[in-house]
C-alpha cells in the first residue's frame, strides 16, 4: 500500500500551544497536501508543497518536506479551540494518483 | 460556488438493497474521484474519473460496486448488492481543469447497511 502514515494518531495540548504532526511515505511524489476534517464533515485543502519545495507558510501553518526522509511535517503555532480536527497528509505520486494517510486527531483544550 | 454536492447525506438501507450515491462536482472541474472512508481502513480511493472517463478502478473493493460518470456534471457510485461490511462514509472529490492537484471534497454520504 502506498498509503502515508502520520504521527502522532491523537494529539492533545492546550490552546495557544503548538502542535506538530507528521506525515511519512513510501515512493517518489509530485506534491504532498494537507488536509483538516472537522467531524462529520469532507476535507478542506489547507496547503500544497511541491516535491522541489521544503519549507512552505500559510498564516498559521508551516510545512516542510524531506524528499530524502519521504517524511513532511505540518505545525499549527498559536492554537486554537477551533483546530480541534482530524489532519491528514495526501501524496500525489503520477498526476491525480492521491494516497491519504492515516490521519491525526488533534484536540485543542481551550 | 455550492461546492462539491453529494446526496443523500444518510442512507440506510438493508443487506441484498441497491444503493446509489450521487455527486454533483464543482462546474469546470475535469476530474472526479470517490472515496470511502471508515475506522478500520481510513480514507479509500476507490475511483476517478478524467473528463468523464474511468481512469483508475483499482481501489473497487469489488465487482458489486460500480460507478458511472455519464457527463461532467453528474456521477454515481452503486453497490448491488449492499452488504454490511460497506457501511461507511462515501465521499466524491474534484479538481479544477489545470489547476493544482487541490481536491474539492463534498460533504460525504453516510450509508449503513443493516
Amino acid at each position: 500500500s502506498q498509503q502515508g502514515e502520520e504521527d502522532p494518531q491523537a494529539l492533545s495540548i492546550q490552546e495557544g500551544e503548538n502542535a506538530t504532526m507528521n506525515c511519512s511515505y513510501k515512493t517518489s511524489i509530485n506534491n504532498l497536501q494537507w488536509y483538516r476534517q472537522n467531524s462529520g464533515r469532507g476535507l478542506v485543502h489547507l496547503i500544497l508543497i511541491r516535491s522541489n519545495e521544503r519549507e512552505k507558510h500559510s498564516g498559521r501553518l508551516r510545512v516542510t518536506l524531506d524528499t530524502s526522509k519521504k517524511s513532511s511535517s505540518l505545525l499549527i503555532t498559536a492554537s486554537r479551540a477551533a483546530d480541534t480536527a482530524s489532519y491528514f497528509c495526501a501524496t500525489d505520486h503520477t498526476g491525480n494518483q492521491f494516497y491519504f494517510g492515516t490521519g491525526t486527531s488533534l484536540t485543542v483544550i481551550p | 460556488d455550492a461546492g462539491v454536492i453529494q446526496s443523500p447525506r444518510h442512507e440506510v438501507t438493508e443487506m441484498g438493497q441497491e444503493v446509489t450515491l450521487r455527486c454533483k462536482p464543482i462546474s469546470g472541474h475535469n476530474s472526479l474521484f470517490w472515496y470511502r472512508q471508515t475506522m478500520m481502513r481510513g480514507l479509500e480511493l476507490l475511483i476517478y474519473f478524467n473528463n468523464n472517463v474511468p481512469i483508475d478502478d483499482s481501489g473497487m473493493p469489488e465487482d458489486r460496486f460500480s460507478a458511472k460518470m455519464p457527463n461532467a456534471s453528474f456521477s454515481t457510485l452503486k453497490i448491488q448488492p449492499s452488504e454490511p461490511r460497506d457501511s461507511a462514509v462515501y465521499f466524491c472529490a474534484s479538481i479544477r481543469t489545470g489547476g493544482e492537484s487541490e481536491q474539492f471534497f463534498g460533504p460525504g454520504t453516510r450509508l449503513t447497511v443493516l
